[in-house]
Order: structure tokens, then C-alpha cells, then sequence
């Protein structure tokens, strides 16, 4: 039993340059959160997803983007990556919302945007 | 709006003391409270939540939480402290009306001492 997997676990970008993180779970969960965690700020959130096909926006959206095609993947994209969206980036998921279940996470992805 | 505030971002106990780590909230309608554990290089973990009833929260690995709504708390302890329990803790608070999102506090990291 996998839980959550993101992809990769580590990347370094060049300002400018794009790319997608990955975050896979095989608990049939119908939420998902990506978050960012950075040093003294605790996890902000980001993009969520209440269910295959859905997204909205968290604390911090601006210069991500996130799809939901399949049920078991939630994406989160940098089109243009910025040194401010260096940090660790953590998916999470949940069969009915972070305040009846808890949350899923998974190990991180480390991003270094130089 | 909902937020979390944990007090002191380190806190250093010696092997056996107790452990007791700040967390006050504010919220505009009763809250959801979590705690959540980060060990090195990985993600969140749930330690114990509290949602309704009982005010005394018990968790995992002997921590607990106690609900005081007359000081806006929600403070963990453990009696006795070991090497093991070493990790980043993080208050997390949620409302209903929030979409079940979590909001985080900015984490306190726990050193014990032999």
C-alpha cells in the first residue's frame, strides 16, 4: 500500500522554466491539497481538489496551476518558476475534507528555482 | 478568518520531562483542532484531533490536547518525553465554512536532550 507519491522528490529549476510536480494516491480519496512549506510559515495552501475534475484556489495560487483528470493524480504546475517558489512541496489527500478525516501526506518534493 | 498561533518555534526538553507545546486559535465559529508530526524528511502525521465532545483529546505515541475555549487553546503534552519524539509539530485549526480546508500554524520544533 503505496499512500501518496509524489514525483520527484527533488528538482532544481532555472528562473523561467517550467515544469509539474506529480502526486498519486491509491486510497480512492476523493480530496486532494497541495501545499508549500517554507521556513517560519508553517504549510500554506495552495490548490485543492474536492473530487475528479474539480480544483479551487487555497492561501497562495498565484504562478501555479493544478489539474485533476483522474481521481488517483493531482498536478500542480509552475509555468514560469520564479527563485520565490523555492520550497518543499507536499500533496495530501482525504476521503471526505480535512476536518472529518485526516489528512494523507506525502514526502515532499524539494525545489530550488535558481 | 481562522488562524493558529504556536508559541516559541523551538522548544529543548531533557529525556523524561514533559513536553508541552503552545497552540492558540481564532476562529469565528467553533473550530476543528488538530495536531499534526513531521519527522525528518517526511511528511504530516496526525497526532490527535479534536472535533466535538470530550475536551480532553487523546492522541498517539501518549501525546494529548486539551480544548479550553475560555483561553482560545489547545496546547499538547506529554508527560514523559523521549529521544523519539523528536520531530516538528504543527497546531492546525478548521471550519466547516472554510471548505475543509486546514490553515497551519508556523510549527514548533522539538529537541530532546539525553
Amino acid at each position: 500500500n503505496a499512500g501518496v507519491t509524489q514525483t520527484p522528490k527533488f528538482r532544481v529549476l532555472k528562473t523561467g522554466q517550467s515544469m509539474t510536480l506529480l502526486c498519486a494516491q491509491d486510497m480512492n480519496h476523493e480530496y486532494m491539497y497541495w501545499y508549500r512549506q517554507d521556513p517560519g510559515m508553517g504549510l500554506r495552501l495552495i490548490h485543492y481538489s474536492v473530487g475528479e475534475g474539480t480544483t479551487a484556489k487555497g492561501e497562495v495560487p498565484d504562478g501555479y496551476n493544478v489539474s485533476r483528470l483522474k481521481k488517483q493524480n493531482f498536478l500542480l504546475g509552475l509555468e514560469s518558476a520564479a527563485p520565490s517558489q523555492t520550497s518543499v512541496y507536499f500533496c495530501a489527500s482525504s476521503t471526505t475534507g480535512a476536518t472529518n478525516e485526516k489528512l494523507f501526506f506525502g514526502s515532499g518534493t524539494q525545489l530550488s528555482v535558481l | 478568518a481562522q488562524s493558529v498561533t504556536q508559541l516559541g518555534s523551538h522548544v529543548s526538553v531533557s529525556e523524561g520531562a514533559l513536553v508541552l507545546l503552545r497552540c492558540n486559535y481564532s476562529s469565528s465559529v467553533p473550530p476543528y483542532l488538530f495536531w499534526y508530526v513531521q519527522y525528518p524528511n517526511q511528511g504530516l502525521q496526525l497526532l490527535l484531533k479534536y472535533t466535538t465532545g470530550a475536551t480532553l483529546v487523546k492522541g498517539i505515541n501518549g501525546f494529548e490536547a486539551e480544548f479550553k475555549k475560555s483561553e482560545t487553546s489547545f496546547h499538547l503534552t506529554k508527560p514523559s518525553a523521549h529521544m523519539s519524539d523528536a520531530a516538528e509539530y504543527f497546531c492546525a485549526v478548521s471550519e466547516k465554512s472554510s471548505g475543509d480546508k486546514l490553515t497551519f500554524g508556523t510549527g514548533t520544533r522539538l529537541a530532546v536532550r539525553p
